[in-house]
């Protein structure tokens, strides 16, 4: 699977959209790009996925750009529990094959008040 | 039911002891997963279990042993362990299938000291 590049550590106002990005330069074309965040002592949690469309839920938006070779993750109005480590990560979608769900090191992304 | 039970939250055991870590889901996955998280890194993969059967093991040593009685509970056995290998240890669990995302959905984990 491809490797993921992500900036450390991002700061965002409370209210603001947060954008987080992702870079996955290797990606080939039968791989998704995945986010999970992980708040303070609490298991990883899904938030998005998408292949090459822009997604939306009621968590956040997925910008995949056109060539594939980045992505940026979307919060539209960032609150304090939003505070969290970010994690991208891209793999095929293999169905009934083997999964190996391997975390980069994610963005440390702070809300400030 | 859309969450993974991990019990206990919190263990302490010394390095002659044994012990063990249990997850449950009910959601119909058929994958399982353990990882270790060690404070401000990543989770790392350590097991992955596919319709009962471990499917992959991350070249963990064998203090660490693994166990799936059923597609709904996933058991870590520890045995023997050291002082480093106190860390989080979060289950997963996805839906294997063809039409699968195979989204994880983790458990809050088992915190473990080992003394």
């Amino acid at each position: 699977d491809a490797k993921t590049t992500q900036p450390p550590s991002m700061d965002c106002a409370e209210g603001r959209a947060a954008n987080l990005p992702c870079n996955h330069s290797t990606i080939s074309g039968n791989e998704y790009v995945y986010w999970y965040r992980q708040i303070h002592s609490q298991g990883p949690q899904y938030i998005i996925h998408g292949l090459k469309n822009n997604e939306t839920n009621e968590m956040a938006s997925l910008i995949i750009t056109e060539d594939r070779k980045s992505s940026t993750l979307i919060l539209p109005h960032a609150t304090l529990r939003d505070t969290a480590v970010y994690y991208c990560i891209v793999r095929v979608v293999r169905g009934n094959r083997d999964d190996k769900i391997i975390f980069g090191k994610g963005t440390r992304l702070h809300i400030l008040p | 039911d859309t969450e993974v039970t991990q019990t206990p939250k919190h263990l302490v055991m010394g390095m002659t002891n044994k012990k063990s870590l249990k997850c449950e889901q009910h959601m119909g996955h058929r994958a399982m997963y353990w990882y270790k998280q060690k404070a401000k890194k990543p989770p790392e993969l350590m097991f992955v279990y596919s319709y009962e059967k471990l499917s992959i093991n991350e070249s963990v040593p064998s203090r660490f042993s693994p166990e799936c009685p059923n597609s709904s509970l996933l058991n870590l056995h520890l045995h023997a362990l050291q002082p480093e290998d106190s860390a989080l240890y979060l289950c997963a669990s996805s839906l294997q299938g063809p039409s699968g995302a195979n989204v994880l959905t983790f458990g809050a984990g088992s915190r473990l000291t080992v003394l």
